[in-house]
């Protein structure tokens, strides 16, 4: 069965602090993205990974992608409150018609 | 721009009722999705379209059914309304598959009582 997991599930944290967040994925792909979600409300894309090694960075967010682990993380530097949200990372089956697996999200939650 | 935009935004229905749930974009994206999320889950595909005339099932399509008449519009159609189908649903759209990101509508909350 093809999985995406995500680590933690929930997260709460302190402003300043740094963490990271794991998505491990269980089949092939090179394509990889990250999208937030406030409570309530909509998705906003984050970031968009399309190759193994890729970074990229906005802001205090930071994600890379590798393929050959099958491993995407999601680093936080110096968190501040306006980042709590659930995060959600997504594997596009490149052998499927289409299809996005999505992980089960992490709920962030910074105190000040 | 108003992006994607669904409505209802929320609906409660009785079990075995119909309705459908209205999705339009204007950005001249050929690809559309249907999503639902369930609490604490990711998002589970319902169904897609490619194109006006195109659409496929998705990862959970039973009990649903789409249709693409125009490039903007894409509606999904609940008949016989379950509580399984309790959910929140959200109508996204992309301008291709490859290297993009997905543009996301709202979200339609859903119970059916």
């Amino acid at each position: 069965e093809l999985k995406v997991e995500q680590n933690p599930l929930f997260l709460s944290m302190q402003e300043g602090k740094n963490y990271t967040i794991y998505c491990n994925y269980s089949t092939t792909s090179d394509r990889l993205y990250w999208y937030r979600q406030d409570p309530g409300k909509s998705l906003e894309s984050l970031f968009v990974l399309l190759s193994n090694g890729a970074v990229k960075q906005e802001g205090r967010l930071m994600a890379s992608l590798d393929t050959k682990a099958r491993l995407s993380t999601l680093h936080i530097t110096a968190a501040v409150h306006d980042l709590s949200a659930t995060y959600f990372c997504a594997v596009d089956l490149v052998d499927s018609n289409y299809q996005l697996i999505w992980g089960a999200g992490t709920k962030l939650i910074i105190k000040p | 721009n108003a992006g994607v935009t669904q409505t209802p935004k929320f609906r409660i229905l009785k079990i075995g009722q119909s309705m459908t749930l209205q999705c339009t974009q204007d950005m001249n994206h050929n690809y559309m999705y249907w999503y639902r999320q369930d609490p604490g889950m990711g998002l589970k595909l319902i169904y897609y379209s490619v194109g006006a005339g195109i659409t496929d099932k998705g990862e959970v399509p039973n009990g649903y059914n789409v249709s693409r008449s125009t490039t903007e519009d894409f509606p999904l159609r609940l008949e016989l309304a379950a509580p399984s189908q309790t959910s929140v649903y959200f109508c996204a759209s992309s301008y291709n598959r490859m290297n993009t990101e997905a543009f996301f509508g709202q979200g339609t909350r859903l119970t059916v009582v």
